[in-house]
Parts: structure tokens; C-alpha cells; sequence
């Protein structure tokens, strides 16, 4: 079993649909969980940030964690289309390094 | 500022070829770390430097990968006798200081492929 799993996708929504994506893992010593969303041929970048449990919202963007069921989520309100791209799950533990999920690719139609 | 900068941007290389890497982190960013990413792998951390500390290359996947980072700055990933499995985008990113909570700043990643 990997560490992180994260289903590929791909996800396709119309526009203003909630989009939910997830990830499991399996190292209980993860502490830091991110998202990152990548366009095509660009680099990641850093959507959300959270440590341990809880919930976070930013804007359109809401970030779950639930340690005991070991199950991040990532909530996007509102879809638009510029939101299509790839979303990367990562975590890590105190000390380690970051462990990214595969990627769920998301569409947004118009 | 200038973000991330990594060249070349695209790589064609014939199998058993040497290539070279570079990434021009941010300036003032400590931390520097290098992934790979594959079709269909996700990210896979290969090696990570923090100030004049040794390095993490505990990613690394053979001998044949090597990197560098002179001067606290600049990183040159070295890949030896290339192979086919080779192959991937290879990015690189900075953050401030290294610590857990801190945002990674990545580049475009370099497209390497091996004939």
C-alpha cells in the first residue's frame, strides 16, 4: 500500500458544481497537510496548508482533515473554469519529507 | 521577484548519455529540494538541501543521480548514463528557511526525455 493514495481522475464538473477531492494515507505521523494545484506544464503551487486535524477555508477553497479516519479533503465552491487543473494532495511528518498523492485532474466546463 | 528559474526547459537525450539539470532557487531561500515527476507517479522527492547542512538524499533511486548545490544558491541535478525509465519532469523547489510549515516554491521543472 502506498502511503498517500489519491484516486487520478479524471473529474469533469459543469460550472458551479462543488468539487470534492480526497486522499488517504496510511503513516499516522503525518502532521502537515498541503494541496497544490498544478496547470499543465507549470510547476505545483501551494493552494492550502494545514496542521493536523481540523478544517480551513480560503475564499472558494475548504481544506478537511481527519486524522483518525486518515482522509484529507479539499472542497472547491463555485467551480469555474479557470480551476481546471491538476490537484496534488502532500503531507509529512515532523522531520521527513513531503509525500505528494498522484493528482486528481479536474475540468471545469463552461 | 524573480520566482523559481530551472533550464533547460526541455531535455532530448539519447540512453547512456550525461545531462545536467539546473535550478536557480529564490533569493534568500535556504532550502532546496528536488522532485521528480513521472506520468501517472505523482511527485517523488529525490533529495533535498538545507543551508550547509549535508544533504537528505535519501529519494535519490541510484547512483546514477547525483546533485549539488554551490554556494548556497544554485543546484545542478546530474543524472549519469541515462535510461529510458529516466524519462520525467524534474522540478525544483525553494522555500525560506526549510521548516515543515513553509511554503515550497517550484519551478517549471525540466522535461527530460531519453531516447
Amino acid at each position: 500500500q502506498k502511503e498517500v493514495e489519491q484516486d487520478p481522475g479524471p473529474l469533469s464538473v459543469p460550472e458551479g458544481a462543488i468539487v470534492s477531492l480526497n486522499c488517504t494515507y496510511s503513516n499516522s505521523a503525518f502532521q502537515y497537510f498541503m494541496w497544490y494545484r498544478q496547470y499543465s506544464r507549470k510547476g505545483p503551487e501551494l493552494l492550502m496548508y494545514t496542521y493536523s486535524s481540523g478544517n480551513k477555508e480560503d475564499g472558494r477553497f475548504t481544506a478537511q482533515v481527519d486524522k483518525s479516519s486518515k482522509y484529507i479533503s479539499l472542497f472547491i465552491r463555485d467551480s469555474q473554469p479557470s480551476d481546471s487543473a491538476t490537484y496534488l494532495c502532500a503531507m509529512r511528518a515532523k522531520g521527513t519529507a513531503l509525500i505528494f498523492g498522484k493528482g486528481t485532474t479536474l475540468s471545469v466546463s463552461s | 521577484g524573480a520566482g523559481v528559474s530551472q533550464s533547460p526547459s526541455n531535455k532530448v537525450t539519447e540512453k547512456g548519455k550525461d545531462v545536467e539539470l539546473r535550478c536557480d532557487p529564490i533569493s534568500g531561500h535556504t532550502a532546496l529540494y528536488w522532485y521528480r515527476q513521472s506520468l501517472g507517479q505523482g511527485l517523488e522527492f529525490l533529495i533535498y538541501f538545507q543551508g550547509n547542512s549535508a544533504p537528505d538524499k535519501s529519494g535519490l533511486p541510484s547512483d546514477r543521480f547525483s546533485a549539488e548545490r554551490t554556494g548556497g544558491s544554485v543546484s545542478t541535478l546530474t543524472i549519469q548514463r541515462t535510461q529510458q525509465e529516466d524519462s520525467a519532469v524534474y522540478l525544483c523547489a525553494s522555500s525560506l528557511a526549510g521548516n515543515p510549515i513553509e511554503t515550497q516554491y517550484f519551478g517549471p521543472g525540466t522535461r527530460l526525455l531519453v531516447l
